[in-house]
């Protein structure tokens, strides 16, 4: 059974990049035909999905962070990555790592318990 | 975008009641709907998929049904464990977007 596990800095400066990993367990990243994304929910508030990578390497980014936004992989570590340049305060929130069902079913079924980021100087 | 919106934005209910919670998409979504359930300090899990399949493990007292752009998540009879906010997401079209919750709380 796949799980996922989020990490990296609590606290990152304005204009500075946060960067997070997603550790994969249970399963290796590169197997079926899945997505492996992240989401984020600032305190108090709704989800909002950042963006997406494909076992393929293929991306697709939510067009509001598109310029700010890389995902990308570590398939010998089976991890997989977020860059999220310039922040403000405006990105402080949880971050979750998730994956979908797969085979283009594009619900998704397993996350990761999250981590608090925080944008401050 | 596609906008989600779900209603209402919180429902009070005691336990063994049953308990609706719709959520309306801006454009057709050819049933590519999910419904997730969030406890206090949790993730989000995965109830309903594609609209009104259940997701392993979830009990069959959460169903889902759609009717065009409407999509509506029932609980028959509501267990303690069960009040918890509740999102609707769409992923049909990209950016795939959520709806802002539900509340379910105890009445």
């Amino acid at each position: 059974q796949v799980q996922l596990q989020e990490s990296g800095p609590g606290l990152v400066k304005p204009s500075q990049t946060l960067s997070l990993t997603c550790t994969v367990s249970g399963d290796s990243i590169i197997n079926g035909y899945y997505y492996w994304s992240w989401i984020r929910q600032p305190a108090g508030k709704g989800l909002e999905y950042i963006g997406r990578l494909y076992t393929s390497g293929n991306t697709d980014y939510n067009p509001s962070l598109k310029s700010r936004v890389t995902i990308s992989m570590d398939t010998s570590k089976n991890l997989f990555f977020l860059n999220l340049t310039s922040v403000s305060a405006a990105d402080t929130a949880v971050y979750y790592c998730a994956r979908d069902y797969g085979d283009y079913e594009f619900a998704l079924k397993t996350w990761g318990q999250g981590t608090m980021v925080t944008v401050s100087s | 975008e596609m906008v989600m919106t779900q209603s209402p934005a919180t429902l009070s209910a005691s336990p063994g009641e049953r308990a609706t919670l719709s959520c309306r998409a801006s454009q057709s979504l050819s049933s590519n709907l999910a419904w997730y359930q969030q406890r206090p300090g949790q993730a989000p899990r995965l109830l309903i998929y594609f609209a009104s399949v259940r997701a392993t493990g979830v009990p069959a007292r959460f169903s889902g049904s759609e009717s065009g752009t409407e999509f509506t998540l029932t609980i028959s009879s509501l267990q303690s464990e069960d009040f918890a906010v509740y999102y609707c997401q769409q992923y049909n079209n990209w950016p795939f977007t959520f709806g802002q919750g539900t509340k379910l709380e105890i009445k």
